[in-house]
C-alpha cells in the first residue's frame, strides 16, 4: 500500500504568523511534487507544485522549498489566516509514472 | 479550471449491498482516473488506476472483485463497492490529471456501511 499515517501531526500557528509545514519524501527518483490542502469532508485541493530541477517556487502567500539532498519538501504560508486551517499533504511522483504517493499529512490550526 | 464532479458525497448502505460512486470530468477529458481511499486522520491510499477503454490496475492488497472500476468514457469513471461491509466504510476520492496543475480531485464520497 501507499503511505498511511496513524495520527496526523498538528501545527498550531497564531493568525498573522508564518507557517512552515514539512514533508520527507521517500523516493530519490521522484521528479515532481505537489502540496495539497484538504478541508474536513472535502477532497484535496491543489496549492502549489515544484519540479525536481527547482529548489524553490513561490505562489500567492505560499512558497515551496525542495531539498533533494535530504529528500525534504516544505510549504511556507505567509501571514497565516483562519481559512488556512486544514490538513496539508505533500505528494511525490516518480519519473516515468503517473502515480502519486501522498505523505501522512499535517493538520494546521490557526489560532485567533 | 478543471473540475471533477464526484457523486454521491455521502451514502449509507446496508451490509451486503453494493454502492456505486461516479466521477465525471466536466471540462476536460480524463483518460486516467485514480481512486483513493482515506481513513480518518490518515493520508490518501491509492487503490487503483482506471484507464478509459481498458482494465483498471489495482494496487497490491486491493480486491478487484470487491472494488469494481469502470472507465467507459473519457469523462466518466465509476467505482462500485460490492457486497459492502462495515470495514469498507471510508472516504473515497477520485482524481484525474488535468494537464495543467497536475491532478484535480473530486470532492470525495463518505461511505458508511451499517
Amino acid at each position: 500500500g501507499e503511505s498511511v499515517g496513524l495520527h496526523l501531526p498538528t501545527l498550531s500557528v497564531q493568525e498573522g504568523d508564518n507557517s512552515i509545514i514539512n514533508c520527507a519524501y521517500s523516493n530519490s527518483a521522484s521528479d515532481y511534487f505537489i502540496w495539497y490542502k484538504q478541508e474536513s469532508g472535502k477532497g484535496p485541493q491543489f496549492i502549489i507544485d515544484i519540479r525536481s530541477n527547482m529548489d524553490k517556487r513561490q505562489g500567492q502567500r505560499v512558497t515551496v522549498l525542495l531539498n533533494k539532498t535530504v529528500k525534504h519538501l516544505s510549504l511556507q504560508i505567509a501571514a497565516t489566516q483562519p481559512g488556512d486551517s486544514a490538513v496539508y499533504f505533500c505528494a511525490e511522483k516518480t519519473s516515468g509514472t503517473y502515480k502519486y504517493i501522498f505523505g501522512t499529512g499535517t493538520r494546521l490550526k490557526v489560532l485567533a | 479550471g478543471a473540475v471533477v464532479s464526484q457523486h454521491p458525497s455521502r451514502v449509507i448502505c446496508k451490509s451486503g449491498t453494493s454502492v456505486k460512486i461516479e466521477c465525471r470530468s466536466l471540462d476536460f477529458q480524463a483518460t486516467t482516473m485514480f481512486w483513493y481511499r482515506q481513513f480518518p486522520k490518515q493520508s490518501l491510499m491509492l487503490m487503483a488506476t482506471s484507464n478509459e477503454g481498458s482494465k483498471a490496475t489495482y494496487e497490491q492488497g486491493v480486491e478487484k472483485d470487491k472494488f469494481l472500476i469502470n472507465h467507459a468514457s473519457l469523462t466518466l469513471s465509476t467505482l462500485t463497492v460490492t457486497s459492502a461491509h462495515p470495514e469498507d466504510s471510508s472516504f473515497y476520492i477520485c482524481s484525474a490529471p488535468d494537464g495543467k496543475s497536475g491532478y484535480t480531485f473530486g470532492s470525495g464520497t463518505r461511505l458508511t456501511v451499517v
